[in-house]
């Protein structure tokens, strides 16, 4: 049961460039996004999050885009930098615990 | 800034052994949560906690696992009796707010 998509395994961009890491989900439970960089051997990081009440959340080079009514939302890294190279997941609140659901990642690599 | 810590980083075992994982959690959060990723997968939920019980579990999260706050700082989880396919990267996290914060994982390997 993936409540939590992310079809994308891998995506390279040239150094600059934007990257656009997108994620769909299909629980309408949902009322709250993260998005999480991870190295190997660590654990998750997080990068930024939106309320499903917001449309858009702006940190830096990070932009994180919901659309309610399409069930989407995607992140946004510009300019894309060599030290961005990791894997994305998108991550979803639900529950009165607050638990997370993970999508599959993204490996993002930023070539130089 | 404040982190959550999780010890060992490796932990080896032998299949039908006892292992208990380690997190210290962000000292002023109050719900907790223990995470695993098996390699090439999902990062999973395993477990919630709050207020010394738990909160909410997954189908992951059996009669051989267990978990408890034996005092103000640590949080532990306990797999009584591992499995071959217990081995994953274990990791614990804490809520602040709308946002949970991850340990560096517990790497366990059941042989």
């Amino acid at each position: 049961d993936q409540q939590v998509k992310q079809n994308s395994p891998s995506l390279s961009v040239q150094e600059g460039r934007i990257s656009i890491l997108n994620c769909d989900y299909t629980n309408s439970m949902f009322d709250y996004f993260l998005w999480y960089k991870k190295y190997p051997a660590e654990g998750p990081t997080f990068l930024i999050s939106i309320s499903s009440i917001k449309d858009k959340n702006e940190d830096g080079r990070f932009t994180v885009f919901l659309n309610k009514s399409a069930k989407h939302l995607s992140l946004h890294i510009v300019p894309s930098q060599p030290g961005d190279s990791a894997v994305y997941f998108c991550a979803a609140l639900s529950g009165s615990a607050r638990q997370l659901t993970f999508g599959s990642g993204t490996q993002l690599t930023v070539l130089p | 800034e404040p982190e959550v810590t999780q010890t060992p980083s490796h932990q080896v075992t032998q299949m039908g052994q006892e292992v208990i994982l380690r997190c210290v959690p962000i000292s002023n959060h109050l719900y907790f949560y223990w995470y695993r990723q098996i390699l090439g997968q999902k990062v999973e939920f395993l477990v919630s906690f709050y207020n010394n019980e738990i909160s909410e579990k997954s189908e992951i999260f059996d009669d051989q696992f267990s978990v408890e706050r034996p005092d103000g700082s640590n949080f532990t989880l306990k797999i009584r009796s591992t499995k071959l396919e217990d081995s994953a990267m274990y990791f614990c996290a804490s809520r602040g707010g709308e946002k949970l914060f991850f340990g560096s994982g517990t790497q366990l390997s059941v042989l």
